[in-house]
């Protein structure tokens, strides 16, 4: 079965630099989510998307956007990144409105230097 | 403050015994609980997930027990594996203004087997 597909799977920035994430989720799913994971930490929501409408928003940085395309792909891009972005960076997908389930992606790991 | 509180942070278990993890929540709006599994380097994996009309949930070795008036709900493993070995991650779902449903986690529960 197709899954979430999250690119690049690894991702080195220098301090004050931009990075853009990318996320494919499963066919036919039009709702995308984008968590952030610090090391030994669980996972924290940013950001939702559903029919390519920004859904909600949690503890996402000023200096973080999103958008999720015609094709329902998103893309996460971080500006002015910092030490502290570090993490790994999951995106999730599901059905539609109602459906409960969640799927996760493989996750980018992002190093901040 | 973490809405969903897990414990314990950690857990060893023999193989073939029985492993526990508990989580309780605060928030009477989370109407859906689900349990990840998550190997190092991997995203969470969809394990079991229940819903506050039901008080039990059996999928193959795993099952979920949820305690509505008590606001608390558990995870077993039965005849535990070393290849169970994983951080398992309680969590909570509420709908929200919009479509989307925001996944509230706990604090993860590193769940090693021993052989």
């Amino acid at each position: 079965a197709a899954g979430v597909i999250q690119s690049p799977r690894h991702l080195i920035k220098e301090k004050r630099e931009t990075a853009t994430l990318k996320c494919y989720p499963i066919p036919r799913h039009d709702t995308v989510y984008w968590y952030q994971q610090g090391p030994g930490q669980d996972p924290q929501f940013l950001i939702s998307f559903y029919e390519k409408m920004q859904s909600d928003k949690g503890s996402i940085p000023d200096r973080f956007s999103a958008q999720q395309f015609s094709d329902y792909h998103s893309e996460l891009n971080m500006s002015s990144l910092e030490l502290g972005d570090s993490a790994l960076y999951f995106c999730a997908s599901s059905l539609e409105r109602g459906t409960y389930e969640q799927y996760f992606g493989p996750g980018t790991r992002l190093t901040v230097t | 403050q973490q809405q969903v509180k897990q414990s314990p942070q950690s857990l060893i278990v023999q193989k073939g015994g029985i492993s526990i993890i508990n989580c309780a929540y605060e928030n009477t709006a989370f109407d859906y609980f689900p349990w990840y599994q998550q190997f190092p380097g991997k995203g969470p994996a969809l394990l079991i997930a229940i819903r506050p009309d039901v008080s039990e949930k059996k999928e193959g070795r795993f099952t979920i027990s949820f305690n509505k008036s008590a606001k608390q709900f558990s995870l077993h493993i039965m005849d535990s594996q070393p290849g169970d070995s994983a951080t398992y991650f309680c969590a909570a779902c509420r709908d929200l203004s919009g479509s989307a449903r925001q996944l509230t986690f706990g604090s993860g529960t590193q769940l090693t087997v021993l052989p």
